[in-house]
């Protein structure tokens, strides 16, 4: 049972690029939602989805973009890269008020 | 609106010691309750739940914690830390009726003194 898969893991971007971080989830989650984890700051919300085809802006959405075309994948698209969006990422699904299960995070500079 | 409190940014124990890490949370409705574990460069790791069972929830690696409705608190606590519980550990409440937003704290980082 694979959980949450994230890739990559670790990803280099000059300013300006386009890139998708990919999210899988094995457990039929109808939840799912991308943080972003700065030092200080936590995890911060930056979208989420309820369900195929669903999805929301959490309270970072600026410069990304998502799509929920099945149960399984959520990804994160940055649209054109910027060096504020230096960040780790974490993808995590749960049903509704159970606990999210959190993938290992993808590590994105931008430089 | 529903908001967390994690007390303390950090917090430094000698092994062997107990373990205390405090969290207040603010919900207009009986709230479910998570701990998370994130060692360095590491996903976040479900400790325990609350879920309005037992208000005394036992998780894995000998953490507890204890929800107080009155106190509005979930604080965490083990009896004797071990040098692998040096961590970053975060509180947060599950989202309520109508929303879908978890809520997280801050954060602590735990700091196992030899």
């Amino acid at each position: 049972n694979a959980g949450v898969t994230q890739t990559p893991k670790f990803q280099v971007l000059k300013t300006g690029q386009s890139m998708t971080l990919q999210c899988a989830q094995d457990m039929n989650h109808e939840y799912m939602s991308w943080y972003r984890q700065d030092p200080g700051m936590g995890l911060r919300l930056i979208h989420y989805s309820v369900g195929a085809g669903i999805t929301d802006q959490g309270e970072v959405p600026n410069g990304y973009n998502v799509s929920r075309s099945t149960t399984e994948d959520f990804p994160l698209r940055l649209l054109s890269a910027a060096p504020s969006q230096t960040s780790v990422y974490f993808c995590a699904s749960s049903y509704k008020n159970q606990p999210q299960h959190f993938g290992d995070g993808t590590r994105l500079s931008i430089l | 609106a529903q908001s967390v409190t994690q007390l303390d940014s950090h917090v430094s124990v000698s092994e062997g010691t107990p373990v205390l890490l405090r969290c207040n949370y603010s919900s207009s409705y009986s709230p479910s309750l998570f701990w998370y574990v994130q060692h360095p460069n590491k996903g976040l790791q479900l400790l325990l739940k609350y879920t309005s069972a037992a208000t005394l929830v036992k998780g894995i690696n000998g953490f507890e914690a204890e929800f107080k409705k009155s106190e509005t608190s979930f604080h965490l606590t083990k009896p004797s830390a071990h040098m692998s519980d040096a961590a970053e550990y975060f509180c947060v409440v599950s989202p309520t009726s109508g929303t879908y937003k978890y809520i997280f704290g801050t954060g602590t980082r735990l700091k196992v003194l030899a």
